[in-house]
């Protein structure tokens, strides 16, 4: 059991909404990541925070947006809701150093499931 | 871009079976490997984390090999039991596969 908390568990919207997302991340994690993960698929990146700065992103266009806060916590926004939008969406934690690209051991949250209407 | 592949899809054993799991990458480039369990609507679990350094990690009856060079990983399971049961996804950095569904039989 992974210290990562997300909320909502579960959300409906319809085409066109905003929604937020929120993730906690692990005591001591610095770095929190977000992905996408369809139906049979495997997770889709997103995009990744590391204190409190947008630290790469994946092949999602700009309706995709988020933030880190001071305690590390972090939001996934997406505007302008679409049907393919629906998905299970994990947020990630890990403590990384300042020095490395390389990413220590990443624990997941449980997810939220989207369903857009 | 960086591209995973996971072979099986699916995969059924008996109990007590020993099993691998495979996973492939295209770029040799890579700084770390782990590899996850997702149980059906779950969020993931990692199993073992592997640093480009290194060439194997063990937990219990799991080990994963790493094999930069021909761009390949697996994932042993040895004498399989029914709890086992789940999606097993490989992860290079950012980028994961589609995982392989593994069932136990009792």
């Amino acid at each position: 059991e992974t210290g990562v908390t997300q909320s909502p568990t579960h959300l409906i919207k319809t085409r066109g909404q905003q929604v937020t997302l929120r993730c906690s991340s692990q005591s001591g994690h610095n770095t929190v990541s977000w992905y996408q993960q369809a139906l049979g698929q495997g997770p889709q990146f997103i995009f990744q925070y590391y204190r409190e700065e947008e630290n790469g992103r994946g092949n999602f266009p700009p309706r995709f947006s988020g933030l880190q806060f001071p305690n590390y916590s972090s939001e996934l926004n997406v505007n302008a809701l679409e049907l393919d939008d629906s998905a299970l969406y994990l947020c990630a934690s890990s403590s990384r150093t300042f020095s490395g690209r390389t990413q220590e051991t990443q624990y997941f949250g449980p997810g939220t499931r989207l369903l857009v209407l | 871009k960086q591209e995973v592949t996971q072979i099986p899809a699916a995969l059924s054993v008996p109990e007590g079976e020993n099993l691998v799991l495979n996973c492939s990458f295209t770029d040799s480039a890579i700084y770390n490997l782990q590899w996850f369990r997702q149980d059906p609507g779950k969020g993931l679990t990692s199993l073992l984390l592997i640093q480009s350094s290194q060439r194997e990690q063990t937990s219990g009856r799991l080990n994963a090999s790493l094999d930069k060079s021909s761009g390949r990983s697996t994932l042993y399971i040895a004498a399989s039991q029914p709890g086992d049961s789940a999606t097993y996804l490989c992860a290079v950095e950012f980028y994961f596969g589609t995982g392989t569904s593994l069932t136990v039989i009792p």
